[in-house]
């Protein structure tokens, strides 16, 4: 297996233009979890998914970010209008536990906004 | 609620140094905790775990053991190579927090030949 496949690697965008993350997950895998890495904050957890559906997103940190999973093995992570404090790594996760319990990370997206 | 306390790094060691990463939690009943590990340019990786009071992870050379009565969770390596530069992660799960897991800010190890 591939392992969990996040694109694109890097991002630049400029302010107030829509940015879409994607993530697919692991084959099999039923739960999908959405990080984000900062320096000043460490990791987040933004949102997780169990069998598609959106368990958590209390740490989504505003109405611009929203998360789908149109189907079992993939998920968008979209942020409309992007702004500058946006900028860090996200992280994609899955697991088949349904729990945190032995997350497989993606390489994650590096999206810098000017 | 439920908290992962990290010593701060860098923690810089010469090739075939001990490592020691502290790590201290808080949670309410018994957690699982865990040790993550994020070489440069990837997503973490899991490199060992415990699920109850005295248990010992170990993984790739690394140990670490569940002391309940601390509220510890020490990473420890008796001889670290270059390789083992990554920023490690101590993180708990908690079935009182939905059985999520929750990250402590990470240490970054740096070892020099």
């Amino acid at each position: 297996d591939a392992g969990v496949i996040q694109s694109p690697r890097h991002e630049v965008t400029e302010m107030g233009q829509e940015v879409t993350l994607r993530c697919k997950l692991i084959s099999g895998h039923n739960s999908l979890f959405w990080y984000r890495q900062t320096m000043m904050r460490g990791l987040e957890l933004l949102i997780y998914f169990n069998n598609n559906v959106p368990i958590d997103d209390s740490g989504m940190p505003e109405d611009r970010f929203s998360a789908k999973m149109p189907n079992a093995s993939f998920s968008t992570l979209k942020i409309q209008p992007s702004e500058p404090r946006d900028s860090a790594v996200y992280f994609c996760a899955s697991s088949f536990t349904g729990t945190g319990e032995k997350l497989f990370f993606g390489s994650g997206t590096q999206l810098s906004v000017l | 609620g439920n908290s992962v306390t990290q010593m701060e790094g860098p923690v810089t060691l010469s090739e075939e140094a001990f490592l020691t990463i502290n790590c201290t939690y808080t949670a309410t009943g018994y957690p699982s905790l865990f040790w993550y590990v994020q070489y440069p340019g990837e997503g973490l990786q899991l490199l060992l775990k415990a699920t109850k009071a005295d248990d010992k992870g170990s993984n790739k050379g690394f140990e670490a053991t569940y002391r309940k009565e601390t509220t510890s969770f020490h990473l420890e390596k008796g001889s670290v190579q270059v390789s083992d530069s990554a920023v490690y992660f101590c993180a708990l799960m908690s079935p009182n927090a939905g059985n999520m897991l929750t990250f402590g800010g990470g240490t970054r190890l740096m070892v020099k030949p």
